[in-house]
């Protein structure tokens, strides 16, 4: 089946920690992202890559990391920096012509 | 940035009922989709229209980009609508960042 994984589904955290959210597609899409989403609030994105070895700060890069080593991959590093990390997070992918985007089913990360 | 208001916030309809939800985005969109998130967490895409109508069984989709507004349609609606609807807007500023709005939350009662 085609489609968008993220694992874990629950992550649980000490601060001070660093933790990595794997995302993984097989659509053969060019580009992913990840968002942020609080309760009861919309999506805000942290990070895209158009292409493998290239992406993008979004409107909440700060205290997180990504890579695109591989057109199927987009981890997502949330560091020590990031001052408020509980939240679910979301990852999509889309084909760059189209832009419609697709998503995983999300990890819920919380910082103990 | 662009600007997208979703409206009603909250919507309580009883089983059978139909609705209509708006999306307002403040400037020219390339890109307009239309998401149900169930109460798993689960982003599933219902429309991809940045202009023009759609229909899906029940559900069904306009948006009027002259005039700056999407619109989404549920009739007959059933339990297994409830949940957070959200529309998310891709300028033509040449960026491919979707901006979401903040969603309306729609509780289907039996």
């Amino acid at each position: 089946d085609g489609g968008i994984t993220q694992s874990p589904k629950y992550l649980f955290r000490k601060e001070g920690q660093n933790v990595t959210l794997s995302c993984e597609q097989n659509l053969n899409h060019d580009a992913m992202y990840w968002y942020r989403q609080d309760p009861g609030q919309g999506l805000r994105l942290i990070y895209y890559s158009q292409i493998v070895n290239d992406f993008q700060k979004g409107d909440i890069a700060e205290g997180y990391s990504v890579s695109r080593e591989k057109k199927e991959s987009f981890p997502l590093t949330v560091t020590s920096a990031q001052k408020n990390p509980t939240a679910f997070y979301l990852c999509a992918s889309s084909i760059v012509v189209t832009n419609e985007q697709f998503f995983g089913p999300g990890t819920r990360l919380t910082v103990l | 940035g662009i600007q997208v208001e979703q409206s009603p916030p909250d919507l309580i309809l009883q089983e059978g009922a139909n609705s209509t939800l708006r999306c307002n985005f403040s400037d020219s969109v390339n890109n307009l989709q239309w998401f149900h998130q169930n109460p798993w967490g689960q982003l599933i895409n219902l429309f991809y229209i940045p202009s023009g109508t759609k229909q899906n069984g029940r559900l069904s989709a306009t948006t009027v980009a002259t005039e700056r507004y999407s619109l989404l349609y549920i009739s007959s609606s059933q339990t297994t609508d409830s949940g957070v609807y959200f529309c998310a807007a891709v300028t033509t500023s040449g960026t491919y960042k979707y901006i979401f709005g903040t969603g309306t939350r729609l509780k289907v009662l039996a």
